[in-house]
């Protein structure tokens, strides 16, 4: 049972306009959700987090949006650079003191010069 | 340099040869955990350890063992593998309490045959 889901497997987006990526997820009690970014022969890195009491959260030129009634957020990169191809995971976690955290099955992201 | 090791970075074996992937962390984490990446079926958990000899079952522990002696390494044990124990493996560490934190190794590349 895949509780949290990214429906699109690949991305093709040209650089310079809007990357969004998107993330549905089932638990109602996942209360924080995070953004990893995964290049090739490397392990996933932390891209950016939102918690369930914002419902958005922006560094620089990502942006997350959390929509907690329809259990879905999305991750906005602009402008896309040729630097932001890889693989986007989307994570959740319930918190008090809960350290797992639930991954998605990814998308991959290419930008296109 | 902060980071997670993971060796080795590739592994082919036959069904049933006992093998151990090692993790190791300089950061003094408690919190270390192991993962699957598979086509389509994203990061899964397989084992985590909130401190030394504190360790427990992830999403898909079966087939696997984990040991936590020393609080910088995590190595995960396949007793007697089989091909559908062929995927993409992370180890992962980071603070307790601190999620977004998470440090992934590069992974290892194992092939059962």
């Amino acid at each position: 049972d895949q509780q949290v889901k990214q429906n699109s497997p690949s991305l093709s987006v040209q650089e310079g306009r809007i990357s969004i990526l998107n993330c549905d997820y089932t638990n109602s009690m996942f209360d924080y959700f995070l953004w990893y970014k995964k290049y090739p022969a490397e392990g996933p890195t932390f891209l950016i987090s939102i918690s369930s009491i914002k419902d958005k959260n922006e560094d620089g030129r990502f942006t997350v949006f959390l929509n907690k009634s329809a259990k879905h957020l999305s991750l906005h990169i602009v402008p896309s650079q040729p630097g932001d191809s890889a693989v986007y995971f989307c994570a959740a976690s319930a918190r008090l003191g809960n350290e797992k955290l639930t991954f998605g099955t990814g998308t991959r992201l290419t930008i296109i010069p | 340099e902060a980071q997670v090791t993971q060796n080795p970075r590739y592994l082919i074996t036959v069904t049933g040869k006992k093998l151990t992937v090692t993790c190791s962390q300089n950061m003094n984490h408690e919190y270390m955990s192991w993962y699957r990446q598979d086509p389509g079926l994203g990061l899964r958990q397989i084992y985590y350890s909130m401190n030394v000899e504190a360790t427990d079952k992830g999403d898909v522990p079966e087939g696997y063992k984990v040991s936590r002696k020393e609080k910088r390494n995590f190595p995960l044990i396949l007793e007697s593998p089989s091909p559908n124990q062929t995927s993409l493996y992370f180890c992962a560490s980071s603070l307790i309490g601190s999620n977004e934190k998470l440090f992934f190794g590069s992974g290892t590349q194992l092939s059962v045959l």
